[in-house]
């Protein structure tokens, strides 16, 4: 049973660079046929996908957040990482990370709340 | 990019009831559609992929039906523990995942 969970800094100044590490277990992020992906929701609001990385390597980001977002992966800790550069209040939200199988998540972590303020 | 619309925002039920929810995409995705069910604290679960197929132990009480642009979600027969947000997500642009933003049902 794949588990995944998500930790990082619950609060970031505003210009900074959020930095979200997600660790797998049950799971290899480095083999295998899929993809792993970070989502995020303000409170209170939807989904939003902000991007994904395969096992190959291979990245996709949501368009609207592309030029700060970086995803990467740890083959020898077996984690994922999230980079958004140059935050603003709209980026508070909590974060998850989610294995994709045939396009749809399948497992969640529990997410972790970020809240972007000085 | 895919917009997804759920209506309604929210429903008031009451358990035992049958239930169906809406979810339309801007443009056709064929099946490419998932729903997702979130109770509160908690991460969303994949109950429906392809529009029609149910994801590993999700109750047959639940169905989804629809291709093109019209989804539906229906739960047969409420249960206590079906009172959460659901959430349709298009899968037909890989490049851009969307999520509709969500139908909250509630106890009438």
């Amino acid at each position: 049973q794949v588990q995944l969970q998500e930790s990082g800094p619950g609060l970031v100044k505003p210009s900074e660079t959020l930095s979200l590490t997600c660790t797998v277990s049950g799971a290899s992020v480095s083999s295998g046929n899929f993809y792993w992906s970070w989502i995020r929701q303000p409170a209170g609001e939807g989904l939003e996908w902000i991007g994904r990385i395969h096992t190959s390597g291979t990245t996709n980001y949501n368009p609207s957040l592309k030029s700060r977002v970086t995803i990467s992966a740890d083959m020898s800790k077996n984690h994922l990482s999230l980079k958004l550069t140059s935050v603003t209040a709209a980026d508070t939200a909590v974060y998850y990370c989610a294995r994709e199988t045939s396009n749809c998540f399948d497992s969640w972590g529990q997410g972790t709340l970020v809240t972007v303020s000085s | 990019e895919i917009v997804m619309t759920q209506s309604p925002a929210t429903l008031s039920v009451s358990p035992g009831e049958r239930v169906t929810l809406s979810c339309r995409a801007s443009q056709s995705i064929s099946s490419n559609l998932a729903w997702y069910q979130q109770k509160p604290g908690q991460a969303p679960g994949l109950l429906i992929f392809g529009a029609s197929t149910r994801a590993t132990g999700i109750p047959a009480r639940f169905s989804g039906s629809g291709s093109g642009t019209e989804f539906t979600l229906t739960i047969s027969s409420l249960q206590s523990e079906d009172f959460a947000v659901y959430y349709c997500q298009q899968y037909d642009t890989w490049l851009m995942y969307t999520f509709g933003q969500g139908t909250k049902l509630e106890i009438k």
